[in-house]
């Protein structure tokens, strides 16, 4: 089942500013995980919050948790047009180790 | 980082035919594979998790006869789409996690295969 939301569905914005975007889910979780995809490529990793941790930081990446919401927040910080992509979230729920993904956000930086 | 290859990336297939798609992992031992499917502007829905040695466990919904799992080494895992119809056209997507790792590590994803029955 999907258990991370996305919002928004799709972000458009101009190369310079940041972009953010917010995942909320509904269990107890072990991480949250953000990834990139491509137009019909697979998928990257771009970062991965602990559930005891609140905020992280990757290049002009930062991501939040907070458990006690349940829910996550991506920034990327002077955004390029190369970072036009979709962002999905997803959780880690622990004993198997598989990955519940969200809807996903539709990234576009206009030049 | 690790790799997982995925192959084709692209194929077409007649209604009818069967279809298998690979995904091995290049520098590392994978005990367990997932696989994927995402349908256009939408998210990825786990289909299935396939264990080494073992039978694979089908989400609800998922056919395991339809869907065919084979892990039959710690780096190949390889799924057969039977007798495809067009409804069965989509990406379709592996992923793979090392078998040493530990619980908070990330997964490692193939680049995905568009599979369209004509």
């Amino acid at each position: 089942s999907q258990q991370g939301e996305e919002d928004p569905q799709a972000l458009s914005i101009q190369e310079g500013e940041n972009a953010t975007m917010n995942c909320s889910y509904k269990t107890s979780i072990n991480n949250l995980q953000w990834y990139r995809q491509n137009s019909g490529r697979g998928l990257v990793h771009l970062i991965l919050i602990r559930s005891n941790e609140r905020e992280k930081h990757s290049g002009r990446l930062r991501v939040t948790l907070d458990t006690s919401k349940k829910s996550s927040s991506l920034l990327i910080t002077a955004s390029r047009a190369a970072d036009t992509a979709s962002y999905f979230c997803a959780t880690d729920e622990g004993s198997n180790y598989k990955l519940t993904f969200g809807k996903g956000t539709l990234l576009t930086v206009n030049p | 980082g690790a790799v997982v290859s995925q192959h084709p990336s692209r194929v077409i297939c007649k209604s009818g035919t069967s279809v298998k798609i690979e995904c091995r992992s290049l520098d590392f031992q994978a005990t367990t594979m997932f696989w994927y499917r995402q349908f256009p502007k939408q998210s990825l829905m786990l289909m299935a998790t396939s264990n080494e040695g073992s039978k694979a466990t089908y989400e609800q919904g998922v056919e395991k006869d339809k869907f065919l799992i084979n892990h039959a080494s710690l780096t190949l895992s390889t799924l057969t789409v039977t007798s495809a119809h067009p409804e069965d056209s989509s990406f379709y997507i592996c992923s793979a996690r090392d078998r040493t790792f530990s619980m908070n590590t990330e997964a490692f994803f193939g680049q995905g295969t568009r599979l369209t029955v004509v």
